[in-house]
């Protein structure tokens, strides 16, 4: 499997311009997650969803974010209009519930979209 | 409410010496408990985890933890550090009898620096 994908790799936007984050979760994953990390407040769990609907978006920061999940196999996160205290990594994982045993609650993380807003 | 605690942001060890990374957690039911590794420019990767069956947990890479309920931690250990093994660490919970996919609260991480 590839694993989760995300995209871009690195993202350059100057102060109020909108940006779109990607994110394909592993085939048979029912949950997916966003996270944002930065030095200042470390790993933030921003939205996630089950079954392409949103569970908890008690993390998202602000108006200004929003996230969307089509399909199974993809997923947005939008920041518009973006801020510079909005550069930051952001990360998508996933996981399913465990079979043939008790669950895991493990989450396999994407590479990471490294946002830069001047 | 679940919580982790990792104590110290930064630690710095020899190549060769024991590594130690603190994790002590809070959740009002049985626990299933994580660490992941980050390496640089990376996202994050599981090195093991918890799940109610044996106490003491082997992962990759050489490294352990030993879930003790009545100290409520989850310490991760390797007997030999490697130069290698240079990255962040971050202790993780999840209320694990809601099932898979329940979200996961991560502690603050712990820097881990191997020197010569």
């Amino acid at each position: 499997d590839a694993g989760v994908i995300q995209s871009p790799r690195h993202e350059v936007t100057e102060m109020g311009q909108e940006v779109t984050l990607r994110c394909k979760p592993i085939s048979g994953h029912d949950y997916l997650f966003w996270y944002r990390q930065t030095m200042m407040r470390g790993l933030e769990l921003l939205i996630y969803f089950n079954n392409n609907v949103p569970i908890d978006d008690s993390g998202m920061p602000e108006d200004r974010f929003s996230a969307k999940m089509p399909n199974a196999s993809f997923s947005t996160l939008k920041i518009q209009p973006s801020e510079p205290r909005d550069s930051a990594v952001y990360f998508c994982a996933s996981s399913r519930p465990g079979t043939g045993g008790p669950p895991t609650n493990e989450q396999f993380f994407g590479p990471g979209t490294r946002l830069t807003v001047l | 409410a679940q919580s982790v605690t990792q104590l110290g942001s930064h630690v710095s060890v020899s190549e060769g010496a024991l590594v130690l990374l603190r994790c002590n957690y809070s959740s009002s039911v049985p626990p299933y408990l994580f660490w992941y590794v980050q390496y640089p420019n990376q996202g994050l990767q599981l090195l093991l985890k918890y799940t109610s069956a044996a106490t003491l947990v082997k992962g990759i890479n050489g490294f352990e933890a030993e879930f003790k309920k009545s100290e409520t931690s989850f310490h991760l250990t390797k007997p030999s550090a490697h130069m290698s093994d240079a990255a962040e660490y971050f202790c993780a919970v999840s209320e694990g009898l809601t099932g898979g996919g329940n979200k996961l609260t991560f502690g603050t991480g712990t820097q881990l620096k191997v020197e010569l």
